[in-house]
């Protein structure tokens, strides 16, 4: 079964705007939470990573909000720019475990 | 400083063949995991190698294998190919203990 629930499956926005893509997930023995980015025809690029301990976390244009309660977390694209267009996973994994569970992806579009 | 690098970057076969697909880690590290990808899905985990030896296995069936060198670099194979296995064959490294998996750009396997 899929461990972590991600939506929507894919957004449109306009230059300059905010992209928000948001996960749930079942397994409270997750304790690291990585987004990743992809381009066609690449691999996933880890972009900004987040454990429980802390609510929210910032890089540049990328913020990850965290709810340990409600289990879910979400990334926030400030500003969005046309070269953020790619597909966003949400994962998950436990400590020294390595084993990342994904989400189904979703894809961004920022209109220019 | 090379990242992960995988060959070939796409393969074309037929049904009931075999495959080899390879792998090579970004330096220093020593933890390679394989991830298939179906179109616009999530990667999944098939299995992890560590010190040459299979540490960890998703759900993955027994036709797919792994081996990783003493070079640390690693070869999945899979036999008896379906039409199901078409999909992103994503290679992943890391350093034990470490949190961060850098991915290769994969390699597209196609099975007619």
């Amino acid at each position: 079964q899929q461990q972590v629930k991600q939506s929507p499956q894919s957004l449109i926005v306009q230059k300059g705007g905010i992209s928000i893509i948001n996960c749930a997930y079942e397994n409270t023995a997750f304790d690291y939470f990585p987004w990743y980015q992809q381009f066609p025809g690449k691999g996933p690029a880890l972009l900004i990573a987040i454990r429980p301990d802390v609510s929210e976390k910032k890089e540049g244009r990328f913020t990850i909000s965290f709810n340990k309660s409600a289990k879910q977390f979400s990334l926030h694209i400030m500003d969005s720019q046309p070269g953020d267009s790619a597909t966003y996973f949400c994962a998950a994994s436990i400590s020294n475990d390595y084993k990342l569970s994904f989400g189904a992806g979703t894809t961004v579009t920022v209109r220019a | 400083d090379a990242g992960v690098t995988q060959s070939p970057t796409h393969l074309i076969k037929t049904r009931g063949q075999q495959v080899t697909l390879r792998c090579s880690p970004k330096s220093g590290h020593d933890t390679v995991s394989w991830y298939q990808q179906a179109l616009g899905q999530g990667p999944q985990f098939i299995f992890q190698y560590y010190e040459e030896e299979e540490r960890q296995r998703g759900n993955f069936p027994d036709r797919f294998s792994g081996h990783q060198f003493p070079n640390y670099s690693s070869e999945l194979n899979v036999n008896a190919l379906l039409l199901g296995d078409s999909a992103l064959y994503l290679c992943a490294s890391t350093i034990s203990g470490g949190e961060t998996q850098y991915f290769g750009p994969g390699t597209r396997l196609l099975v007619l």
